[in-house]
């Protein structure tokens, strides 16, 4: 079975430019994750859908950072205009959802990240 | 708010010996969990703690979580070069979904 993957998995850009980042998820995970690591910091959570809905937003930085999750399935962070802060891994996941809660009681899995370089 | 930290950032080791990675968090939380990252490589699940005094162990590794002490420690016994990566911490905010990490770990084990 497939696991979580991402693309690109490096992307360089220039400062003012537009980036999409793309997650597919494991088949069958509703949750969705985006996380991001900045050089040297911890991981830190931006965003969780619970398939296309937005459950959770209060980790993205502004409003330049766009996601979507159209039809529940794969995902797609955009950054627009990128600034050279927002230069790091951004790191993809998925879980089941058990239960009513709805929160993860399930394990996460990881895609390999994407590494963005603005320059 | 819910912190993680995580010590040492950096451990140089030589192989056979051993060593200790702390983790300490600064409220409730239901479960942690332990990811190794090799570069360039997805996080990998090396182990979940979900109760006081749980302790799990895989070959070299072993984890422990202390609830009471907001403590989780990741126990290597004598070392080999294959464990050389990054290791993170996280822990879930209770009643959400976010995994609230530490700042990584980062293993080097040499001959």
């Amino acid at each position: 079975e497939a696991g979580v993957t991402q693309f690109p998995s490096h992307s360089v850009i220039e400062k003012g430019q537009t980036v999409t980042l793309r997650c597919d998820p494991i088949s069958g995970h509703d949750n969705l994750y985006w996380y991001r690591r900045v050089m040297g910091k911890e991981i830190k959570f931006l965003l969780h859908f619970v398939k296309e809905s937005k459950q959770d937003e209060s980790g993205m930085p502004n409003n330049r950072f766009l996601a979507e999750r159209t039809g529940g399935t794969y995902s797609t962070l955009k950054v627009q205009p990128a600034e050279l802060e927002d230069s790091g891994v951004y790191f993809c996941a998925s879980s089941q959802v058990l239960g009513t809660g709805g929160f993860m009681n399930t394990e996460a899995f990881f895609g390999q990240g994407t590494r963005l370089t603005v320059v | 708010e819910l912190k993680v930290e995580q010590n040492p950032l950096f451990l140089s080791m030589q192989e056979g010996k051993n060593y200790t990675i702390y983790c300490n968090y600064s409220t409730t939380s239901d479960r942690l969990y332990w990811y190794r990252q090799d570069p360039g490589k997805s996080l990998e699940s090396l182990f979940v703690l979900l109760s006081n005094g749980a302790v799990k162990q895989e070959g070299r590794l072993m984890a422990s979580l202390d609830t009471k002490a907001r403590l989780s420690t990741l126990h290597i016994t004598a070392a080999v070069h294959d464990l050389s990566a990054t290791y993170f911490c996280a822990v879930v905010r209770f009643n959400t979904d976010k995994l609230i990490f530490g700042t990584g770990t980062r293993l080097q084990v040499f001959p």
